[in-house]
């Protein structure tokens, strides 16, 4: 249980595209998902948190024009980047958590996605 | 004073060693504690949560301590396989919203 899928998991786009990610929990149902960013050897960096019929709550710094958020089921949340920069160029990661989990927050983590802005 | 502190290391260690990583947090409102384990180029994967009392998890125990603010992770025996970077989390706030450390990186060779 607790499976996390995300898509696309690899994506070369060209700078000045927009790229949208989709994040789905497969067997269970999640209010609460967070999109997240790594580069190289970083710690996660949390961007925002979704929640389901919700605008998305942003970190400090993480532009919310240029990461668009939506949530728009239990099971599905896509970050779409606009206009994408070569230094948008990350690992990006969303999480879920299970609605009707033990109660303790555990997340669940997607595969990620490899994103690469030429 | 950072929100989630961890030695990055890496901790070198020979195949059947014990190894201890520990991570200190600043929000004492703190409530939920977890480790993670994250490979090369992969997502994390949830170890275990780390309850109050301590608990162990085979060849893995976590311990939490308030007073002090920090958890830990001992892995005994190390394996081969345990080559991983290990990141602790925590939450806080009415929605519990997650912090994680930069990682504690573990190689175990031969």
């Amino acid at each position: 249980g607790a499976v996390v899928s995300q898509h696309p998991s690899r994506v070369i786009c060209k700078s000045g595209t927009s790229v949208k990610i989709e994040c789905r929990s497969l067997d269970f149902q999640a209010t609460t998902m967070f999109w997240y960013r790594q580069f190289p050897k970083q710690s996660l960096m949390l961007m925002a948190t979704s929640n389901e019929g919700s605008k998305a709550t942003y970190e400090q710094g993480v532009e919310k024009d240029k990461f668009l958020i939506n949530h728009a089921s239990l099971t599905l949340s896509t970050l779409t980047v606009t206009s994408a920069h070569p230094e948008d160029s990350s690992f990006y990661i969303c999480s879920a958590r299970d609605l009707a989990g033990t109660g303790t927050h555990e997340q669940y983590f997607g595969p990620g996605t490899r994103l690469t802005v030429t | 004073r950072k929100e989630v502190e961890q030695d990055p290391g890496p901790f070198n260690v020979p195949e059947g060693a014990t190894v201890a990583f520990n991570c200190t947090y600043s929000n004492s409102a703190s409530q939920s504690f977890f480790w993670y384990r994250q490979d090369c180029r992969k997502e994390p994967k949830l170890l275990m949560s780390v309850y109050s009392s301590g608990n162990e998890d085979g060849r893995f125990t976590a311990q939490l301590n308030r007073a002090s603010q920090y958890i830990s992770l001992l892995i005994r025996d190390s394996k081969l396989s345990d080559s991983a970077t290990y990141l602790c989390s925590f939450a806080s706030g009415g929605s519990y919203i997650p912090t994680f450390g930069r990682g504690t990186s573990l190689i175990v060779h031969p």
